[in-house]
């Protein structure tokens, strides 16, 4: 299995561009998720989903929207790019994010963005 | 805000010397989950402890919840070069496991 496959690895954009992040997952996994990394500041949740059609915000959605179309896929959009937005991206997913079943979270290998 | 702050943000110990890292949450929880990120790469889930838990064991970690003073402490004992990493701890809230939440992380080095 490949488990939580985040293309691409690097991106530089420019202020105003938009751009999609990929994830996708082979384990039939119903929770799906994407964090961004800052110095200092550890994972902070952007935006989740509990199975196929059904999509929350975290706790920084702003800039940011998603999609949940199969199981498989979860794909980050940024709209208009911002300054902001530099970070490290990780997309991750987990059997089922209910309390009592399996909720340990499998990660990508990240996405850094640079904004110019 | 900070649902999971670690305690110290750095550590540095000799290889085979034990390491303790500290988490602290201020909202009742489910359950707590540590990981590990090793430079450049995502993170791996390391163990999960149940509210209803007070200690857990995976190898050479080890790991107490304390939900009376709402902190967790991770031990690993007869540490290795290749323990060298970030390690963070994560909390759900709000019901469930939907938003967990990070702490900053420790790092840890361990000097051969």
């Amino acid at each position: 299995n490949a488990g939580v496959t985040q293309t691409p690895k690097f991106q530089v954009l420019k202020t105003g561009q938009s751009m999609t992040l990929q994830c996708a997952q082979d384990m039939n996994h119903e929770y799906m998720s994407w964090y961004r990394q800052d110095p200092g500041m550890g994972l902070r949740l952007i935006h989740y989903s509990v199975g196929a059609g059904i999509t929350d915000q975290g706790e920084v959605p702003n800039g940011y929207n998603v999609s949940r179309s199969t199981t498989e896929d979860f794909p980050l959009r940024l709209l208009s790019a911002a300054p902001s937005q530099t970070s490290v991206y990780f997309c991750a997913s987990s059997y089922s994010p209910v309390a009592g079943t399996n909720e340990k979270l499998f990660f990508g290998s990240g996405t850094q963005l640079s904004v110019l | 805000s900070q649902q999971g702050e670690e305690d110290p943000q750095a550590l540095s110990i000799q290889e085979g010397e034990n390491a303790t890292m500290n988490c602290s949450y201020k909202t009742s929880i489910n359950n707590l989950q540590w990981y590990r990120q090793n430079s450049g790469r995502g993170l791996v889930h390391l163990i999960l402890i149940r509210s209803n838990e007070r200690e857990k064991h995976s190898g050479r970690l080890r790991v107490t919840l304390d939900t009376s003073k709402k902190s967790s402490s991770l031990l690993i004992t007869a540490s290795r070069a290749a323990d060298t990493a970030s390690y963070f701890c994560a909390t759900d809230r709000d019901g469930g496991a939907q938003k967990l939440v990070f702490g900053q992380g420790t790092r840890l080095t361990i000097n051969p």
